[in-house]
């Protein structure tokens, strides 16, 4: 069974500054895939960025990184340069390849920037 | 290009009764899956459609059923509504290959009285 853990209920950042959301996983599959949402007080899931279980680069998409560390299983969103619009809940992800493509979430993250 | 369209937006039901929720995947895809989400949890994986066929299902009970269309649009129906079942629906489309990121749309509301 797979499992996604996001440990931070809440995180608090200045605008401008970075911040790292904290995402470990746990499966016993070889190919998988992980995924970011964002979620914002309007309910729609946005999706940010993708990263493969063989991909050997970790995935960036404009501001968003994703620090994949496999031997750990910990897929961390890492934004850069934190901007008001990014208040929402933030969810982490993960489905395996070929056979059941049930999709598995993490509780999620709320993350508040201030001015 | 439109995006996921979902109908309606909020829904108020009572115990008992049955709902159907309405679903338009974004130009381009074939698949579509559908979501519980309660409040304050991550969402919840229900079922997925392909090729009008409900390809995977998670841990719901049969009164969730559901359907696709040959346009690809999809339904949701759940029967015998409980006060549990309150939550945000959400129903996201994608290609049909496995690595590739659902696209959502912005979810009903249903709550139950």
């Amino acid at each position: 069974a797979q499992k996604i853990t996001q440990t931070q209920p809440g995180m608090f950042v200045q605008e401008k500054e970075a911040v790292t959301l904290d995402c470990t996983y746990d499966t016993s599959d070889q190919s998988y895939g992980l995924f970011w949402y964002k979620q914002p007080s309007s309910g729609e899931m946005i999706f940010l960025i993708y990263q493969g279980s063989y991909d050997e680069q970790n995935a960036t998409e404009g501001r968003y990184s994703l620090n994949f560390q496999k031997a750990r299983k910990s897929a961390n969103l890492v934004i850069s340069a934190s901007q008001l619009g990014d208040s929402a809940m933030y969810f982490c992800a993960m489905r395996r390849s070929g056979g059941s493509y049930i999709p598995t979430f993490g509780r999620g993250t709320s993350l508040i920037v201030h001015p | 290009d439109a995006g996921v369209t979902q109908s309606p937006t909020h829904l108020i039901k009572t115990r008992g009764q049955q709902v159907t929720l309405r679903c338009s995947p974004k130009s381009g895809h074939d698949t579509v899956s559908w979501y519980q989400q309660a409040l304050g949890q991550g969402p919840q994986f229900i079922f997925q459609y392909y090729e009008e066929e409900e390809r995977q299902r998670g841990n719901f009970p049969d009164r969730f059923s559901g359907h696709q269309y040959p346009n690809y649009s999809s339904e949701l129906n759940v029967n015998a509504l409980l006060l549990g079942d309150s939550a945000l629906y959400l129903c996201a489309s994608s290609l049909g290959q496995w690595d590739q990121p659902q696209h959502f749309g912005d979810g009903t509301r249903l709550s139950i009285l």
